[in-house]
């Protein structure tokens, strides 16, 4: 099975600061990488696919970037909106697997 | 607009059987692979199972391979998962995602409790 390591755990920031969120894979991916949001009681919310394509409805603060087995989820400015888990995933081959996630909180 | 909605959930006892469904809507439902994911209380997003849009293909996580079997009825929009031996550590919130490659769009989940 493919491993996902997602680094850091935890992010501390304040509004407006720039976020960026590793995610590594045990074997090359190529670009077979989502980003999911998830809020406390909710579902995962997908916000990039293909390791860089925007979902459709998200916002352009969000960008994801890299290929083979190193990828970056990145948020431009953060929004108050945007405190939450981060989950990367790899959907290369099955069995899907996610990263253990980043949770992102106010400082 | 797609919708997923789970049911079946609930408190069962270790070594019990529990069956899963998601109707979906919003969708032509029979041209996507589905898949269910779970999340522990307090803990990050485990993958469980998938299934092609024909349903013949069917793929598992080590963790349930044998105990839980995924199926769909492409006449009623409808996903199922049928969870048996359940132990405590299948305790979670099971969601359903339509799978295509990436999940897209998710169920609000069903909680899954195994305690004595």
């Amino acid at each position: 099975d493919i491993q996902m390591t997602q680094s850091p755990s935890t992010l501390s920031v304040s509004v407006g600061d720039r976020v960026t969120i590793t995610c590594r894979a045990s074997q090359i991916i190529r670009t077979w990488l989502s980003w999911y949001q998830q809020k406390p009681g909710k579902a995962p919310n997908l916000l990039i696919y293909k390791a860089s394509s925007l979902q459709s409805g998200v916002p352009s603060r969000f960008s994801g970037s890299g290929s083979g087995t190193e990828f970056t989820l990145t948020i431009s400015s953060l929004q108050p909106d945007d405190f939450a888990i981060y989950y990367c995933q790899q959907y290369n081959s099955y069995p899907y697997t996610f990263g253990q996630g980043t949770k992102v909180e106010i400082k | 607009e797609v919708h997923l909605l789970e049911s079946g959930g609930g408190f069962v006892q270790p070594g019990e059987s529990l069956r899963l469904s998601c109707v979906a809507s919003g969708f032509t439902f029979s041209t996507y692979a589905m898949s269910w994911v779970r999340q522990a209380p307090g803990k990050g997003l485990e993958w469980v199972s998938a299934i092609r849009g024909s349903g013949g293909i069917t793929f598992y996580a080590d963790s349930v391979k044998g105990l839980f079997t995924i199926s769909r009825d492409n006449s009623k929009n409808t996903l199922y998962l049928q969870m048996n031996s359940l132990r405590a550590e299948d305790t979670a919130v099971y969601f359903c995602a339509k799978d295509d490659n990436s999940l897209d769009s998710w169920g609000q989940g069903t909680l899954v409790t195994v305690s004595s």
